[in-house]
């Protein structure tokens, strides 16, 4: 699986968007990316996931670069709810048995 | 309410003891996960299944056991033979068969041996 990088951390305003990076140099073809994030002491939520097209839902934006080394998960209105640890995550499609490693991910503060 | 259970939310027990963890989920998922988190750290695959009555070995499987006799049902035993026992478990399950499987995780269940 490629390994993605992330910054360890990052703040941001309420009621303002989030950006967050991710490095994914060595993805593969058939590789999707996904973004969970986890409150403390919670589990991982899911949040978005795309190949290569850009993807929005009601969570969020997801913005994967045209050679797909890189991706931005954007929370458009940041809430103070939405302070946690962000994972950036590849893993291949289809019916693969579905490991997904997590690194040690952003932690996103939002701030009033 | 669809979706994925864990019980207890914190469990303790004592050196030497089995103990079960529950995870249930009504999501009609053909996949179900078994991982374990500690402080600071990533997720760490313990135990997958894809099937009833089938299950395979994660990157940690040493001191763990499970079964999946039910497809909704996919409960952990952590065995007195496992060194490290106390963690974060976390269940998940996924749909297989399309293009993605995503998979969804219960809230957890943080087990401390004393």
């Amino acid at each position: 699986d490629a390994k993605t990088t992330q910054p360890p951390s990052m703040d941001c305003a309420e009621g303002r968007a989030a950006n967050l990076p991710c490095n994914h140099s060595t993805i593969s073809g058939n590789e999707y990316v996904y973004w969970y994030r986890q409150i403390h002491s919670q589990g991982p939520q899911y949040i978005i996931h795309g190949l290569k097209n850009n993807e929005t839902n009601e969570m969020a934006s997801l913005i994967i670069t045209e050679d797909r080394k890189s991706s931005t998960l954007i929370l458009p209105h940041a809430t103070l709810r939405d302070t946690a640890v962000y994972y950036c995550i590849v893993k291949p499609g289809g019916t693969s048995y579905g490991k997904l490693t997590f690194g040690q991910g952003t932690i996103l503060t939002v701030h009033p | 309410d669809g979706g994925i259970t864990q019980s207890p939310k914190y469990l303790f027990r004592k050196e030497g003891q089995n103990v079960t963890l529950s995870c249930e989920q009504n999501l009609n998922h053909d996949a179900m996960y078994w991982y374990r988190q500690d402080p600071g750290q990533g997720l760490r695959l313990i135990y997958y299944s894809q099937i009833v009555n089938d299950f395979q070995k994660g990157d940690i499987a040493e001191g763990y056991s499970v079964s999946r006799e039910k497809k909704e049902s996919f409960p952990l035993t952590v065995t007195s033979a496992q060194k490290n026992p106390t963690a974060f478990y976390l269940c998940a399950s996924s749909m297989l068969g399309g293009r993605t499987d995503t998979q969804y995780f219960g809230p957890g269940t943080r087990l401390t041996v004393l």
